[in-house]
């Protein structure tokens, strides 16, 4: 079982709609949780980050976290066809190791 | 206030030879994590620097080693390089534990 998981897509959706980004973990212990944009031929780029229950909102997104479940979602309002990239889960259980997801793609449709 | 940069950008290098490639952090950070990212996959961890010393380590062979110097830049080696160790290299620098890493622009190694 990885220790991240993440549905690879691709996911597609028409500007101005909602985009869910959904990500798994197995370490019940895990303590940090982070979303990255990455684009095409680029590095990854922190959007958020969210170390307890509930919800956490920034402009546009908004991360969810809960912990009994081991599932934390990204949620983007009223996409526009710049959020087109690869969304990655990461997760810190303990120490310092960082486990990433593979990665989702979306598309957003003008 | 610059970011974490990382050079070479690309290199292409031949079956055992040995690579080097360097990372700044960003500013006010002391902490320096590497990553090797395959094509279709998510960073993968190799290790970490703090304080000039590997602090942890993911599950990558000898073959990859690393140093931080005083002023907090780091070094990834790879020696005897493999066909499967042509990736994206990441490093990613931050402060303090559990706390938001940022990426550099990755180094590009293409290993033939």
């Amino acid at each position: 079982q990885k220790e991240v998981e993440q549905n690879s897509g691709p996911l597609s959706v028409p500007e101005g709609a909602i985009a869910s980004l959904n990500c798994t973990y197995s370490d019940r212990g895990s303590q940090s949780f982070f979303w990255y944009r990455q684009y095409s031929g680029k590095s990854p780029e922190l959007i958020m980050f969210i170390y307890s229950n509930g919800d956490k909102e920034d402009g546009r997104f908004t991360a969810q976290l809960n912990k009994a479940s081991q599932y934390v979602s990204l949620l983007i309002r009223d996409s526009q066809p710049s959020d087109s990239a690869t969304y990655l889960c990461a997760v810190n259980p303990t120490g310092n190791q960082f486990y990433f997801g593979t990665g989702t793609s979306l598309t957003v449709i003008p | 206030d610059a970011g974490v940069t990382q050079s070479p950008t690309h290199l292409i290098k031949t079956r055992g030879q040995q690579v080097t490639l360097r990372c700044s952090p960003k500013s006010g950070h002391d902490t320096v994590s590497w990553y090797q990212q395959a094509l279709g996959q998510g960073p993968q961890f190799i290790f970490q620097y703090y304080e000039e010393e590997e602090r942890q380590r993911g599950n990558f062979p000898d073959r990859f080693s690393g140093h931080q110097f005083p002023n907090y830049s780091s070094e990834l080696n790879v020696n005897a390089l493999l066909l499967g160790d042509s990736a994206l290299y990441l490093c990613a620098s931050s402060t303090g534990r559990n706390n938001e890493q940022f990426f550099g622009p990755g180094t590009r190694l293409t290993v033939l």
